[in-house]
């Protein structure tokens, strides 16, 4: 186990429904981060939190609002989302935001929208 | 933006072989990481180096840097069945915070 948790684990959902993703990390770092994993593409960085604060959002659809009420709880919640929303997404955390620290993620929940 | 490529896309090998992956990556960096992936899980760390750095071991991986050539090489030896997995480099860009990842290079290690 690596200290950051996610839950659910697995998430089907309808394109009108809406569902809310939790992190949360046990290892008292200040930087959190959500992933998009998508088969075939790397790994692609949606949000960065910096002391509970957004720092990046890299040109992320609306459908998709992040959370962060502390630094050790991210969410991210999801509505009217399309298929090709569908993937792995990762929360990662790290002891500082920047490129100088190692990250350690979560297990992932597995996003099908049907 | 700036982003490591592994390669080869997929390697496999017997156990008990050497594995070797590349990166190659476009801009000037602070530091390169390499990370592991079992299938459908989170990433895992394995070693970060700096620019000024050349090499870097820690058990048994070894990693280089070639700064002049803007590439990195994971080299595991003397693989085991638990060693499959994918694995991804991740840069970042001089003044940049994020890290951006490559594809990753997906290792089958054959018992």
């Amino acid at each position: 186990e690596t200290g950051v948790t996610q839950t659910p684990r697995h998430l089907v959902m309808g394109m009108t429904n809406k569902k809310s993703l939790k992190c949360e990390q046990h290892l008292g770092h200040n930087a959190m981060y959500w992933y998009k994993q998508s088969a075939k593409k790397p790994l692609e960085l949606m949000f960065v939190y910096n002391f509970k604060e957004q720092t990046e959002n890299n040109s992320v659809p609306s459908r998709f609002s992040p959370e962060c009420p502390n630094s050790s709880h991210l969410f991210l919640h999801l509505h009217t989302l399309q298929p090709e929303d569908s993937a792995l997404y990762l929360c990662a955390s790290s002891q500082d935001p920047g490129h100088s620290y190692e990250q350690y993620f979560g297990p992932g929940t597995r996003l099908t929208v049907t | 933006s700036q982003q490591g490529e592994e390669d080869p896309q997929a390697l496999s090998i017997q156990e008990g072989e050497n594995a070797t992956m590349n990166c190659s990556y476009k801009t000037s960096i602070n530091n390169l990481q390499w990370y592991r992936q079992n299938s459908g899980r989170g990433l895992v760390h394995l070693i970060l180096i700096r620019s000024n750095e050349r090499e870097k071991h820690s058990g048994r991986l070894r990693v280089t840097l070639d700064t002049s050539k803007k590439s990195s090489s994971l080299l595991i030896t003397a693989s085991r069945a638990a060693d499959t997995a994918s694995y991804f480099c991740a840069t970042d860009g001089a003044g940049s915070y994020q890290l951006t990842f490559g594809k990753g290079t997906k290792l089958s290690v054959i018992p």
